[in-house]
C-alpha cells in the first residue's frame, strides 16, 4: 500500500520560503510515476502546484512557476516543495500525491499539512 | 488555462436516492476528466478517471459519463458515507491541471 506523509513548518513569515517534504512508503520513487503537490486554501477548492518524475523532470502551474521548485531525493524516497516569497494568499493545506500512470490524475494522497503565512 | 465549472454548488438529496453532479469544461478535454470525493478534514479520494473508469476499490454505485465539455457523476443510491464535496479535474491540457470549484452533496 502506497503511503505519503507531508512534513514541514506550519507557520511561515511573509516574504520567506515555504518548504515541505513528502515521504513515500510502500513504493520506490525510483521505480517510476510522477509525484505532485496540490494545495487547498481554507474553505476553498483545489489547486495543482506542480509535479515531478523520478528522473527529476518537472511541470509547474504557470501561475506559480516563478516561485516554485519541486525536487526529488530517490535515496530518501521523498520529494520536496519550495515556494518562495510567500504571502497570506499562500495559506493552505498542502497535499502531496502520486500521479496515476502518465495522466495527471492523483490516485494516492498524503493527509495534508496546513501552512499558515503570518508574521 | 481550461476552466472547470461545477453545478450545482450544493445539492440536497435523501439517502437511497440518486444524485447527479455536473461538470463543464471551457473547452474540450476529450475524456481526460477525473472526479474526486473529499470529506471534512480528509484528503481527496480518486473516484473516476478517463471520464468513466472507476478507480480501484470504488463502489459500482458511482458512475461517470460524458466527453468533450460536458460531464456527469452519478451516485445511484446514496449511502450516508457519500455525503461530501465532489471535485472534477481535467488533465487533457496541462500544465496546468485544473479543478472545478466543487459540489457539496448534503443530506436532504
Amino acid at each position: 500500500q502506497v503511503q505519503l506523509q507531508e512534513s514541514g513548518p506550519g507557520l511561515v513569515k511573509p516574504s520567506e520560503t515555504l518548504s515541505l517534504t513528502c515521504a513515500v512508503s510502500g513504493y520506490s520513487i525510483s521505480s517510476g510515476y510522477y509525484w505532485g503537490w496540490i494545495r487547498q486554501p481554507p474553505g476553498k477548492g483545489l489547486e495543482w502546484i506542480g509535479s515531478i518524475y523520478h528522473s527529476g523532470s518537472t511541470y509547474y502551474n504557470p501561475s506559480l512557476k516563478s516561485r516554485v521548485t519541486i525536487s526529488v531525493d530517490t535515496s530518501k524516497n521523498q520529494f520536496s516543495l519550495k515556494l518562495s516569497s510567500v504571502t497570506a494568499a499562500d495559506t493552505a493545506v498542502y497535499y502531496c500525491a502520486r500521479v496515476l500512470d502518465t495522466a495527471m490524475v492523483f490516485d494516492y494522497w498524503g493527509q495534508g499539512t496546513l501552512v499558515t503565512v503570518s508574521s | 488555462e481550461i476552466v472547470m465549472t461545477q453545478s450545482p454548488a450544493t445539492l440536497s438529496v435523501s439517502p437511497g436516492e440518486r444524485a447527479t453532479l455536473s461538470c463543464r469544461a471551457s473547452q474540450s478535454v476529450s475524456s481526460n476528466l477525473a472526479w474526486y470525493q473529499q470529506k471534512p478534514g480528509q484528503a481527496p479520494r480518486l473516484l473516476i478517471y478517463g471520464a468513466s473508469t472507476r478507480a480501484t476499490g470504488i463502489p459500482a454505485r458511482f458512475s461517470g459519463s460524458g466527453s468533450g465539455t460536458e460531464f456527469t457523476l452519478t451516485i445511484s443510491s446514496l449511502q450516508s458515507e457519500d455525503f461530501a464535496v465532489y471535485y472534477c479535474q481535467q488533465y487533457n491540457n496541462w500544465p496546468p491541471a485544473t479543478f472545478g470549484q466543487g459540489t457539496k452533496l448534503e443530506i436532504k
